[in-house]
């Protein structure tokens, strides 16, 4: 148990779908991430929150969409995906972005588009 | 842009022996570099890290060498154990944009 909780664990969802995927961390933490993990690949930063507040956008396609509400609550809105954008998105918290440190991570949600 | 390149992607060595596994980073204003390790099913989980000021440091049978003019670190399990077995990630640390540059990983598998 690493503190962060992500909902669902698995998703399918057809190209036309709408969804989101939850992330909830009881760290007392102020930056949560969205990462993408594709195999043998380097994980994918999508998004950073730094006190509720988005700090990064790594060009990521407006079909996914983040929301922070407030510094313990992530999501991330999904509609109209990609076959291509079948994979495992982790979320993480950790201290403040701009100091570097532990990441702790989510165990993940793998989505499958159709 | 910047990148860290991981090698080997799969290591097999027998139960007991040592693993080595080994990062280059391109931006030599990488101050940070941790190690995570990810179990099947699970999140990746930090295991060691190390800072830019340090060139080794070692918690009981993990290790991480740091050599900052060659631009690369390594991770170092000694007399491993069938639990050892996981994807391991390097990644580095810009302080420029506050981000984790990852490598691709590295699958460890035990032999008994």
């Amino acid at each position: 148990e690493t503190g962060v909780t992500q909902t669902p664990r698995h998703l399918v969802m057809g190209m036309t779908n709408k969804k989101s995927l939850k992330c909830e961390q009881h760290l007392g933490h102020n930056a949560m991430y969205w990462y993408k993990q594709s195999a043998k690949k380097p994980l994918e930063l999508m998004f950073v929150y730094n006190f509720k507040e988005q700090t990064e956008n790594n060009s990521v396609p407006s079909r996914f969409s983040p929301e922070c509400p407030n510094s313990s609550h992530l999501f991330l809105h999904l509609h109209t995906l990609q076959p291509e954008d079948s994979a495992l998105y982790l979320c993480a918290s950790s201290q403040p972005a701009a100091v570097p440190g532990e990441l702790f991570f989510g165990e993940g949600s793998r989505l499958t588009v159709l | 842009g910047e990148n860290v390149e991981q090698h080997p992607s799969t290591l097999s060595v027998q139960e007991g022996d040592s693993a080595v596994i080994k990062c280059t980073y391109s931006d030599s204003a990488s101050n940070y570099f941790p190690w995570y390790k990810q179990e099947l099913g699970k999140g990746p989980q930090l295991i060691i890290d190390i800072r830019s000021n340090v060139g080794e440091k070692k918690d009981q049978r993990i290790a991480v060498t740091l050599n900052k003019t060659a631009k690369h670190f390594s991770l170092h399990i000694t007399e491993t154990q069938p639990e050892d077995s996981a994807v391991y990630f390097c990644a580095a640390h810009m302080d420029s944009n506050y981000q984790l540059i990852w490598g691709a990983g590295t699958k460890l598998i035990i032999k008994p």
